[in-house]
């Protein structure tokens, strides 16, 4: 059972334009939300994170929003720039529970 | 400051053979925690320890792992009897406090098990 989905397995964004990165999740107990990049044979680098009481989370080009009644969050990246490109993996988990759950990922391209 | 540094970064070993995994986290975390990729998948918790202890191994197969973070020393995941389907890459990560309490946990660079 896949509690956190990833739907878009590829994302291709013209170097400059806006990324969006989608999430799902299905367990409603999750109240805690990450975003991860990775390159191909190095681990998860933490990008940024949302906690449940909030819908909306900034850091520099990177902006995470959070629709808890969809249970739905996104990660915009803007501007985005080639070294962007990498492999987005969105987590989540429960307070007092430290094991986080992943979904499948996102390869992200940016063209120049 | 070092990162979480995991070796070795790649193993190869022969079905019904040993693996052991080692993992030194980052200065002054005493958080562990050991994740598994296999191919095209996300990465699935495995353990969850503190020094000596193991918190949470909700995520482990019931036989042949098992996990370890002695007082002194790396945390260790070994993997006895290897089978084809233990072929994934395997990732340390740690942090200062829990993750929950919004300590950030950093990962490793992990280790690439192939079983042959």
């Amino acid at each position: 059972d896949q509690q956190v989905k990833q739907n878009s397995p590829s994302l291709s964004v013209q170097e400059g334009r806006i990324s969006i990165l989608n999430c799902d999740y299905t367990n409603s107990m999750f109240d805690y939300f990450l975003w991860y990049k990775k390159y191909p044979a190095e681990g998860p680098t933490f990008l940024i994170s949302i906690s449940s009481i909030k819908d909306k989370n900034e850091d520099g080009r990177f902006t995470v929003f959070l629709n808890k009644s969809a249970k739905h969050l996104s990660l915009h990246i803007v501007p985005s720039q080639p070294g962007d490109s990498a492999v987005y993996f969105c987590a989540a988990s429960v307070s007092g529970n430290e094991k986080l759950t992943f979904g499948t990922g996102t390869r992200l391209t940016i063209i120049p | 400051n070092a990162g979480v540094m995991q070796n070795p970064r790649h193993l190869v070993r022969r079905r019904g053979q040993e693996a052991r995994l080692r993992c030194s986290p980052m200065k002054g975390h005493s958080h562990v925690y050991w994740y598994r990729q296999l191919p095209e998948e996300g990465l699935k918790f495995m353990v969850y320890l503190q020094k000596e202890n193991i918190i949470d191994e909700s995520g482990m197969p019931k036989e042949r792992f098992s996990a370890e973070f002695p007082k002194e020393g790396p945390s260790i995941l070994r993997i006895q009897q290897v089978v084809r389907g233990d072929s994934a890459a395997y990732f340390c990560a740690s942090s200062r406090g829990q993750g929950s309490s919004g300590n950030t946990i950093y990962f490793g660079e992990g280790s690439w098990l192939t079983v042959v």
